[in-house]
């Protein structure tokens, strides 16, 4: 595709519940990110995927998000028993496989507005 | 804590002027990224300069880098409505960089 693609859009969950949101990257990116976004802050990170190797999960701020990358593409971040505090922008961004130190340019999907009501 | 942090928060302009952001840091860095956000949503990847260059231009933007003070600038010429987002500034830990650490941002209002 042209670019990040995230779905849904918009997400609105009752607390408890399970939310699964989705990211597809460019195609040939090997580097996947995913971040939260609060309202009127900056980007948290919150896991990185790159190639086969094992995922950096150390951004993950409890053991109810979990995220997974299927054949080394798309990849769904998943959220269990939903906190109000959740409510987030969820972003999702891809690389290039790093070639080099220095050259990490990540390219954005338009993001997950979740809702925990 | 943040590794990047944007002043001033929030700038208003009237079109045609400059708009100048800076960003602070912490610890050293192989490179700084600038993005920009419109309407909460995606990112948009600016420029990046890498900690060898002193002085970086695209187009209206020129960012500059000083690793001695850890801070970067990110200057807009000739500013257009269109200009009017969130821009900030993204760095990553030397052995790390692939964790981007983002700061608050700075909000820049162009006035027609």
């Amino acid at each position: 595709g042209a670019g990040v693609s995230q779905s849904p859009s918009n997400k609105v969950t009752e607390k408890g519940k399970d939310v699964e949101l989705r990211c597809d990257p460019i195609s040939g990116h090997t580097a996947l990110y995913w971040y939260r976004q609060s309202l009127g802050q900056g980007l948290e990170f919150l896991i990185y995927f790159q190639g086969n190797s094992a995922p950096d999960k150390s951004g993950l701020p409890s053991d109810r998000f979990s995220a997974e990358r299927t054949g080394g593409s798309v990849s769904t971040l998943t959220i269990q028993r939903t906190q109000q505090e959740d409510s987030a922008v969820y972003l999702c961004a891809s690389s290039l496989a790093r070639l080099a130190v220095g050259s990490n340019e990540q390219f954005f999907g338009p993001g997950t507005r979740l809702t925990v009501l | 804590s943040q590794q990047g942090e944007e002043d001033p928060q929030a700038l208003s302009i009237q079109e045609g002027e400059n708009a100048t952001m800076n960003c602070s840091y912490k610890t050293s860095i192989n490179n700084l990224q600038w993005y920009r956000q419109n309407s909460g949503r995606g990112l948009v990847h600016l420029i990046l300069i890498r900690s060898n260059e002193r002085e970086k231009h695209s187009g209206r933007l020129r960012v500059t880098l000083d690793t001695s003070k850890k801070s970067s600038s990110l200057l807009i010429t000739a500013s257009r409505a269109a200009d009017t987002a969130s821009y900030f500034c993204a760095t990553g830990p030397r052995s790390n960089d692939y964790k981007l650490s983002f700061g608050a941002g700075t909000t820049v209002t162009v006035r027609a």
